[in-house]
């Protein structure tokens, strides 16, 4: 059973603000991933973790940035949210044998 | 680099066979499959690590070729829960885990 949660699950927020998508682990994976999936679409990478204090870009040129302070919390964060961040974002940790993906924040910019 | 799935999508039967392929431009340390219901987020299927053997996971089956970073996932017999988008992703060894567009699955009684 996977123990990985995001918070919130929806979010309807204005152009402009910030805002910080949460995720945590309990099982105390090393790796930590986001994903950014529009509905029906393909995963795209936007950043990974592979401990605490290492973070790295992924594949898709994201405005986000995210921190990993402790092995079981991985934040997203964007300073300035556009209508064009509208999206679902999926957090997911990796651990053997392979990986665990949260229920996703779907996120709305107006 | 994110790998490339084919088929785009596949229509079966229930009790028929498909393959779903997927390759890389790099060297592989190891390929997942994951598949995704409407709504739902990936579910884990299996990994296939270099070196390692063919996977199993009831009537789905996976192999993994490394000299030409290729693997195939093998649903047999397939059964109406089987529908779904199904993803690959490959990592270089440096935790780096991409996925494919995904192959839609649809399986028709």
């Amino acid at each position: 059973e996977a123990d990985i949660y995001q918070t919130p699950r929806y979010l309807v927020i204005g152009t402009g603000k910030k805002i910080t998508l949460e995720c945590s682990q309990t099982m105390g994976h090393d790796k930590m991933y986001w994903y950014q999936q529009d509905p029906g679409m393909e995963l795209h990478l936007i950043h990974y973790s592979y401990g605490v204090n290492s973070t790295e870009k992924g594949d898709l040129s994201s405005e986000s940035t995210v921190s990993r302070i402790r092995t079981e919390h991985f934040p997203l964060t964007l300073e300035s949210a556009r209508p064009s961040h509208t999206s679902q974002y999926l957090c997911a940790s990796s651990g053997p044998p392979g990986m665990d993906f949260g229920s996703g924040t779907r996120l709305t910019v107006v | 680099q994110q790998p490339v799935q084919s088929p785009q999508a596949v229509i079966l039967r229930e009790g028929e066979d498909a393959v779903i392929n997927c390759s890389s431009s790099k060297a592989l340390y190891s390929v997942h499959w994951y598949r995704q219901k409407h709504g739902e987020a990936p579910v884990f299927l299996m990994i296939l690590l270099k070196g390692g053997e063919q996977k199993g996971h009831e009537k789905i089956s996976a192999s993994f070729n490394e000299k030409k970073q290729q693997s195939s996932l093998y649903l047999t017999a397939s059964q109406l829960s089987y529908s779904g988008t199904y993803f690959c992703g490959t990592e270089g060894g440096d935790y780096k885990l991409s996925f494919g567009a995904g192959t839609t699955v649809t399986v028709r009684a």
